[in-house]
């Protein structure tokens, strides 16, 4: 079947704009996961759902940072305000029921000039 | 604090041979080991993972050893092939499911 999909594969954007990231899981699965990853560096929780709501955001990195998923299956990770330091590969992964492995998306790569 | 850490950044191994790639991590209440392989400008593929009750399990050319009581495990490919050449990650989660990953390893084998 169909793998975590991810949208835009990049993203170039200026300091200081909006940027909004896609995730579709893996039908079925209800757990979805936000990662980032910086070079040279494996990557970093930003945030769990499972279903609808957020059940561990404490890996975004400020208030600049939101994610949603309203439906309990896409979720869409926003950015206002945009960094430099904000450049990173956006990971998105799911999982069935929480349960421990997880099957991640092949990304997507935001550069902020 | 890096919680997981793998210590070699690079490896490098004969074709059929075997590799063996070790990761450490610090944190006791991680009970779910996992590896991940990467090539480049794709997402982390999972190959194997172990449960913290286990201290080995396989799949075809994968083994994953755990050793608990030194926190470390490791996995073992063989025999390597070119296809292996990638970033190997370590990861680990405990009762929240959030994983924590290594720096990674590049495996490079030769033909």
């Amino acid at each position: 079947g169909a793998g975590v999909s991810q949208t835009p594969s990049n993203k170039v954007t200026e300091k200081g704009k909006y940027v909004e990231l896609r995730c579709d899981p893996i039908s079925g699965h209800t757990a979805l996961y936000w990662y980032r990853q910086s070079l040279g560096q494996g990557p970093e929780f930003l945030i769990y759902f499972q279903g609808t709501g957020a059940a561990d955001d404490s890996g975004l990195p400020n208030d600049r940072f939101f994610a949603v998923r309203p439906e309990g299956s896409v979720s869409t990770l926003k950015i206002q305000r945009t960094e430099r330091g904000d450049s990173a590969v956006y990971l998105c992964a799911s999982s069935y029921k929480g349960t421990e492995t997880q099957y991640f998306g092949p990304g997507t790569r935001l550069l902020v000039l | 604090d890096q919680q997981v850490k793998q210590n070699s950044p690079s490896l490098s191994v004969q074709e059929g041979r075997i590799s063996i790639l070790n990761c450490d991590y610090t944190n006791s209440m991680f009970d779910y080991f996992l590896w991940y392989k990467k090539y480049p400008a794709e997402g982390p593929t999972f190959l194997i993972s172990i449960s913290s009750i286990k201290d080995k399990n396989e799949d075809g050319r994968f083994t994953v050893f755990l050793n608990k009581s030194a926190k470390h495990l490791s996995l073992h490919i063989v025999p390597s092939q070119p296809g292996d050449s990638a970033v190997y990650f370590c990861a680990a989660s405990g009762s929240n499911y959030k994983l924590t990953f290594g720096k990674g390893t590049l495996l490079t084998v030769n033909p």
